[in-house]
């Protein structure tokens, strides 16, 4: 069984602070996404990155996939109260094609 | 597109009792997908189907069934209730070509199970 182990598990900032969340994993995976979900809503895809080093940006997010494709960063820069949410890591690899999330990365912005 | 709907919205049952989770999607998908979600557990996969007729069990089988009958239906089955299966249970669904490569699933709004 893959593990994702997403850290840290809760994060409270202030609007406009810079943050980081991990995603990280002892197996190598053909591609990861990230999705965040809102309170009482289901998980909504983010980004899907499949390529070694890999950037991606979307906004003021910007993903980044390990060399390796075992890990992954998500950075949101200035933070703002709509960001707030959980955010999950999912990974698929080897001959098992069914995706596996992480527990999930807790942010809450205030303003 | 009304994407992928879940009824109910919400429901308490009492053990033993049993219910069904009814989900559909209207995206011509055919891949789909039965989660449940714990507080502080992420998503764990119970049941998914890869087309019509199609199931195959996931990480969490154990007390659900499922059937796909159709392309776009897609329900979950508990007989027997049991207090461990409070949870929130998320349907999902996406359109893939084989099995490998990217995989983007569109997720319903949940079901807020409690059994007591």
């Amino acid at each position: 069984t893959q593990l994702l182990e997403q850290s840290p598990q809760f994060l409270s900032i202030q609007e406009g602070e810079n943050l980081t969340v991990y995603c990280n994993s002892s197996s190598v995976f053909s591609s990861l996404q990230w999705y965040r979900q809102e309170p009482g809503e289901g998980p909504v895809l983010l980004v899907t990155v499949v390529t070694g080093g890999e950037v991606k940006k979307l906004k003021r997010l910007t993903f980044q996939f390990g060399d390796a494709r075992k890990d992954s960063s998500l950075h949101i820069t200035a933070a703002q109260p709509g960001d707030t949410g959980l955010y999950l890591c999912a990974a698929m690899g080897g001959s098992n094609y069914k995706l596996t999330f992480g527990k999930g990365t807790l942010l809450t912005v205030n303003p | 597109n009304a994407g992928v709907t879940q009824t109910p919205k919400f429901r308490i049952l009492k053990i033993g009792q049993s219910m069904t989770l009814q989900c559909t999607q209207d995206m011509n998908h055919n891949y789909m997908y039965w989660y449940r979600q714990d507080p502080g557990m992420g998503l764990k996969l119970i049941y998914y189907s890869v087309g019509a007729g199609i199931t195959d069990k996931g990480e969490v089988p154990n007390g659900y069934n499922v059937s796909r009958s159709t392309t776009e239906d897609f329900p979950l089955r508990l007989e027997l209730a049991a207090p461990s299966q409070t949870s929130v249970y998320f349907c999902a669904s996406s359109y893939r070509l084989g099995t490998g490569g990217k995989d983007t699933q569109y997720f319903g709004p949940g079901t807020r199970l409690t059994v007591l």
